[in-house]
């Protein structure tokens, strides 16, 4: 199994420019999500999906849309790119949150990095 | 407004000797505590996660949990040059949808020679 895959690498982006996050897990596992990490910050959560055609807001949603059509993939789009949207962009997924359980783990992406100038 | 607290370092400790982390949380409510480790430039890795009171052990990390004083810590013996990493403490809790973890801002750990 690969895992969590993400696309690109990195990417440079000019202010006003859209682009698409893709993140492709192989693992069936129900919920995904997109969390952004800012220099010397934890984990914020931007999107999340407890599976296909199902997608709710976390903390920091504004600027960006997700969609989650089938259960491998869940990209996140960027529409009109801002300077305060450079950060590093980690996707993330789990089997399903039954409390107390191991499946509760998420397990994370290599990450995006993206510099908006 | 949850919140998780770390102290973020940098932990400096000498090769061999026992690594101390530490998280606080605000959230009564929360289930689940986890304990990711991350390199410079690499995506967060899960070391161990705990969901009762007292201690967890695994390999050379030990988790201790205390939901009355609201408290998680991680216990690295042995550390090693290679344990040198960001730690980041996460809490769950219960969620009508989704495992929502809510992340420390994370402890830099230095383990010197």
């Amino acid at each position: 199994n690969a895992g969590v895959t993400q696309t690109p690498k990195f990417r440079i982006l000019k202010i006003g420019q859209s682009m698409t996050l893709q993140c492709t897990q192989d693992m069936n596992h129900n919920y995904m999500y997109w969390y952004r990490q800012d220099p010397g910050m934890g984990l914020k959560l931007i999107y999340y999906s407890v599976g296909a055609g199902i997608t709710d807001k976390g903390e920091v949603p504004n600027g960006y849309n997700v969609s989650r059509s089938t259960t491998e993939d869940f990209p996140l789009r960027l529409e009109l790119a801002a300077p305060s949207q450079t950060s590093v962009y980690f996707c993330a997924s789990s089997s399903h949150m039954r409390q107390g359980a191991a499946q509760e783990t998420q397990y994370f992406g290599p990450g995006t990095r993206l510099l908006v100038l | 407004q949850k919140e998780v607290e770390q102290n973020s370092g940098p932990l400096s400790v000498p090769e061999g000797a026992i690594a101390s982390l530490n998280c606080t949380y605000s959230d009564r409510g929360s289930q689940s505590f986890f304990w990711y480790r991350q390199y410079s430039g690499k995506s967060p890795e899960l070391i161990m996660f705990i969901y009762s009171n007292g201690d967890k052990e695994d390999g050379r990390f030990t988790a201790q949990l205390n939901k009355a004083s609201q408290y998680v810590s991680l216990l690295i013996r042995d550390s090693q040059p290679s344990d040198s990493a960001t730690y980041l403490c996460a809490v769950a809790g219960v969620t009508g949808g989704g495992n929502k973890l809510t992340f420390g801002t994370g402890t830099q750990l230095k383990v010197e020679l």
